[in-house]
């Protein structure tokens, strides 16, 4: 059984550039959710994607958009970046939305370090 | 403003003593509560949770209390081992709303 894996590790941008992060679910999970982890803080939930749609989204601003794949694969994308955005992002599976209840069955992914300068 | 808070960040214990890692809450709403293990370089693991309706939870060497009135709850880890060093996190979640919401961390350092 293949667990959550995120790529790339690392990324260097610059600001106002895009990025776009990526993120493969563990098998026979049809969620994943995004989290942003800033240096010294617990993460932050981004938003979630059930079934290749946005279904739950915290509070982030419209330029922190997402996609899932048919596969259930999904990306993150952030635009116009800025240097706050520098963070270790997250991404989670799990079997079903996290409204049923399934909060302590995301699969947590290793992560990736974006860095804005 | 923050709603879980993880006031120590780090927490140093001999091996075989009890570990006590303390997270405190802020929004009544919040009715259950989940402890989640970090080692460098991984995604955080689920480790305990436990609901409002329960003021204990335990598993194994991991035990969770849940003091409502005070909002506060502990993680106790007895025996402590080499192996539960990592960074742990509280985090929290109403009815109403699924969303995690997550303390800062606390580091446990074992030591031998």
């Amino acid at each position: 059984e293949t667990g959550v894996t995120q790529s790339p590790t690392h990324l260097i941008k610059t600001r106002g550039q895009q990025v776009t992060l990526r993120c493969s679910s563990q098998s026979g999970h049809n969620t994943v959710s995004w989290y942003q982890q800033a240096l010294g803080q617990g993460p932050q939930f981004i938003f979630q994607y059930y079934r290749e749609e946005e279904n739950g989204r915290g509070n982030f601003p419209p330029r922190f958009s997402g996609l899932q794949f048919p596969n259930y694969s999904s990306e993150l994308n952030v635009n116009a970046l800025e240097l706050d955005d520098s963070a270790l992002y997250l991404c989670a599976s799990s079997f079903g939305p996290l409204e049923e209840g399934l909060s302590d069955t995301q699969y947590f992914g290793p992560g990736t370090r974006l860095t804005v300068l | 403003d923050q709603q879980v808070k993880q006031n120590s960040p780090s927490l140093s214990v001999q091996e075989g003593r009890i570990s006590i890692l303390n997270c405190d809450y802020t929004n009544s709403m919040f009715d259950y509560f989940l402890w989640y293990k970090k080692y460098p370089a991984e995604g955080p693991t689920f480790l305990i949770s436990i609901s409002s309706i329960k003021d204990k939870n335990e598993d194994g060497r991991f035990t969770v209390f849940l003091n409502k009135s005070a909002k506060h709850l502990s993680l106790h880890i007895v025996p402590s081992q080499p192996g539960d060093s990592a960074v742990y996190f509280c985090a929290a979640s109403a009815i109403s709303n699924y969303q995690l919401i997550w303390g800062a961390g606390t580091k446990l350092i074992i030591k031998p």
